[in-house]
């Protein structure tokens, strides 16, 4: 079974610095892979899909990179700000269903 | 733009109720999805769905849960006898086509918080 890990759980960094985000997963036979943010008893927002094919993916400050052979992703932020506090969550698809991390939440203090 | 849509935003129950839960997914899609997260627990996945049919279900999809698409836009997730441990959030999500890329991408409601007294 598909098991995803994030790493690390909780993060806590100054405004302005880069930070990356690490996701990982056991099984290589994946369709994409999503990355999402989720604010405190709120929905999921997607951030940027990478494709099983794909090697990364561009949005803004963000960047996700995918190295499917080694069962890894790495989310990029750039330039944090005090409004990307969150918990970020990585998911991969397989044929029927995302299998879930546990996610890293971030905090960005001013 | 096209977006999946859930109702209610919030539902409060007795235990061993009956709630159903709705979704409205993308009207092209063809793939349905419902998730549930635990306050501070993951997402999990329940059951997936096309062509009338559930194509898959998880270990925490039991006989309590059933889910049906009734008319040509809804797409509903019945609990029959609540639990305390239902109390989740319940996401709803739907997907275009097949699963190689490009429209392989699940798109997600904005959730059904169910609290269970």
């Amino acid at each position: 079974k598909q098991e995803v890990t994030q790493i690390p759980a909780a993060l806590s960094v100054p405004e302005g610095e880069n930070l990356v985000l690490n996701c990982s997963f056991t099984d290589s036979a994946i369709y994409n892979l999503q990355w999402f943010r989720q604010d405190p008893g709120k929905g999921l927002t997607s951030l940027l899909l990478i494709q099983s094919s794909q090697r990364e993916q561009t949005s803004g400050r963000l960047n996700a990179s995918l190295d499917k052979s080694s069962g890894r992703s790495t989310l990029y932020i750039a330039a944090s700000q005090p409004g990307d506090s969150a918990t970020y969550l990585c998911a991969v698809a397989g044929a029927n269903n995302l299998f879930f991390g546990t996610g890293t939440r971030l905090t960005v203090i001013p | 733009e096209p977006e999946v849509t859930q109702t209610p935003s919030h539902q409060v129950t007795q235990m061993g109720q009956e709630v159903i839960l709705r979704c409205v997914p993308i009207s092209n899609h063809l793939y349905f999805y419902w998730y549930r997260q635990i306050l501070g627990q993951k997402v999990e996945f329940l059951v997936s769905f096309y062509n009338n049919e559930i194509s898959e279900k998880s270990e925490i999809f039991d006989d309590q849960f059933s889910v049906e698409r009734p008319d040509g836009s809804n797409f509903t997730l019945k609990i029959r006898s609540t639990k305390l441990e239902d109390s989740a959030m319940y996401f709803c999500a739907s997907r275009y086509d097949r699963l190689e890329g490009p429209y392989n991408e699940q798109f997600f409601g904005p959730g059904t918080r169910l609290t269970v007294l």
